[in-house]
């Protein structure tokens, strides 16, 4: 069984499009990550949900709004996608503050 | 202050051979954690280091945490061709993990 799922794991679109990223957890974890990954490699925590709270919000525009219907669930949506958007977004999840289990990624192209 | 530095970027060697990947700090980590990511594929846990001077092994990889625990190091010996990926270092802070840059390991066979 999948324990962190996300769709899709590609999404090709035009600028200016809206798009979602869906991600469900099945480990009973009360905490999920969204996190990018540039070209680079390098990789940066966006928001994180505690029971469906918000306790992070890395400077991340306002184009990106986190959802979080329930415990096992964090949607990321983003509006008036940019040629900077294009990357891959991880979601995760952890139980209290350790290990973090990371989701298989989605990768978002932007044209 | 937060950021983790990691050194370095790429790594070439040889099957066989032996590799380090460094991780360093300027303040004092509470803890450091390490993952492995494969080309196209999603960050998975290594290990988390807690105490100053802790030394742990998995088969052929060593973790090492520094006296100071402003330094951590993730060595492997004799290198295969399956330890091919990038190899990040994080430190958690307020619930979070900040990530080192990486350091990505090509095998040649």
């Amino acid at each position: 069984d999948t324990a962190v799922s996300q769709t899709p794991k590609y999404l090709v679109t035009q600028m200016g499009n809206d798009k979602s990223i869906k991600c469900e957890q099945n480990l009973g974890h009360d905490t999920m990550y969204w996190y990018k990954q540039d070209s680079k490699k390098f990789l940066k925590i966006m928001f994180s949900y505690n029971n469906k709270e918000l306790i992070i919000n890395e400077t991340v525009p306002n184009r990106f709004s986190p959802k979080s219907p329930d415990k096992a669930h964090l949607n990321l949506h983003i509006n008036s996608l940019e040629l900077g958007d294009s990357a891959v977004y991880f979601c995760a999840s952890t139980l209290g503050t350790d290990t973090q289990y990371f989701g298989p990624g989605t990768r978002l192209t932007v044209l | 202050g937060q950021q983790v530095m990691q050194i370095p970027q790429y790594q070439h060697v040889q099957e066989g051979e032996d590799f380090t990947t460094y991780c360093n700090s300027s303040t004092t980590l509470s803890n450091i954690q390490w993952y492995k990511q494969r080309p196209g594929g999603h960050p998975v846990f290594l290990i988390q280091l807690v105490k100053s001077g802790e030394v742990k092994k998995q088969k052929r990889l060593t973790f090492q945490f520094g006296e100071a625990k402003k330094n951590s190091s993730l060595h492997i010996t004799a290198t295969q061709t399956t330890d091919v990926g990038t190899y990040f270092c994080a430190r958690s802070n307020t619930g979070k993990l900040i990530f080192g840059q990486g350091t990505t390991l090509q095998v040649k066979p």
